[in-house]
């Protein structure tokens, strides 16, 4: 089992529509859970970071079940310039920092 | 700030040459991370350096793989010899903190444009 599952997707959704991406970390230990965004051919960038209460940021919503063991992501009302790959990152310290980055989620926003 | 910068961004070489990959690290951070990203394995950590110390390079995945932080300003990747599977894109990243518990929005790794290497 992977430490970080993502659905590959790709998710096609028309503008306007809301989509939710969940993602699954195995390591009960994790401390930090972000979202980073990843265009094509270009380098990744947070999008959000993910805490216990749940957060918000404009359209985005983000959220944390510690019990279940997953991150999930909400765009509402969604733009073409959201389309994107969309990284789910988790990190833990083992005696040392690790970072694991999921496969991504591939959304493709139409007209 | 210029942000992570990386150079070269692209680079084509030959099975058996050296390749040397070059970073500069935000100004500040203590923190500077080697990833490499392939369809087939997605991002993959390779290495990362506090105060250009090596903290862990589990990473890495052979011995023809090396990375050096000389000062806080500049790190380099080097891979020798080469070979196509190497072939991938190498980013760098950097940052105030580490991902672990800590002071909210400290932790963000910022990322280079990144390497796109091709080994023939």
């Amino acid at each position: 089992r992977k430490e970080v599952e993502q659905d590959p997707g790709p998710f096609n959704v028309p503008e306007g529509a809301t989509v939710a991406f969940n993602c699954t970390y195995s390591n009960s230990a994790s401390q930090s859970f972000f979202w980073y965004r990843q265009d094509c051919r270009k380098e990744p960038k947070l999008l959000m970071s993910v805490y216990s209460s749940g957060n918000e940021d404009g359209r985005f919503t983000a959220q944390l079940n510690r019990a279940s063991q997953y991150i999930s992501l909400l765009i509402r009302d969604s733009k073409l310039s959201d389309s994107a790959t969309y990284l789910c990152v988790v990190s833990l310290n083992t005696g040392g920092f690790k970072t694991i980055f999921g496969a991504g989620t591939r959304l493709f926003v139409k007209a | 700030d210029a942000g992570v910068i990386q150079s070269p961004r692209h680079e084509v070489t030959e099975m058996g040459q050296e390749v040397t990959l070059r970073c500069k690290p935000i100004s500040g951070h203590d923190y500077l991370f080697w990833y490499r990203q392939t369809m087939m394995r997605g991002l993959e950590l390779l290495i990362y350096f506090n105060n250009n110390v090596p903290i862990d390079d589990s990473g890495m995945p052979e011995d023809r793989f090396s990375a050096k932080m000389p000062n806080a300003s500049f790190s380099t990747l080097k891979i020798q010899p080469s070979e196509p599977r190497d072939s991938a894109v190498y980013f760098c990243a950097s940052s105030l903190a580490t991902g672990g518990a800590g002071v909210a929005g400290d932790n963000t790794q910022y990322f280079g444009p990144g390497t796109r290497l091709t080994v023939l």
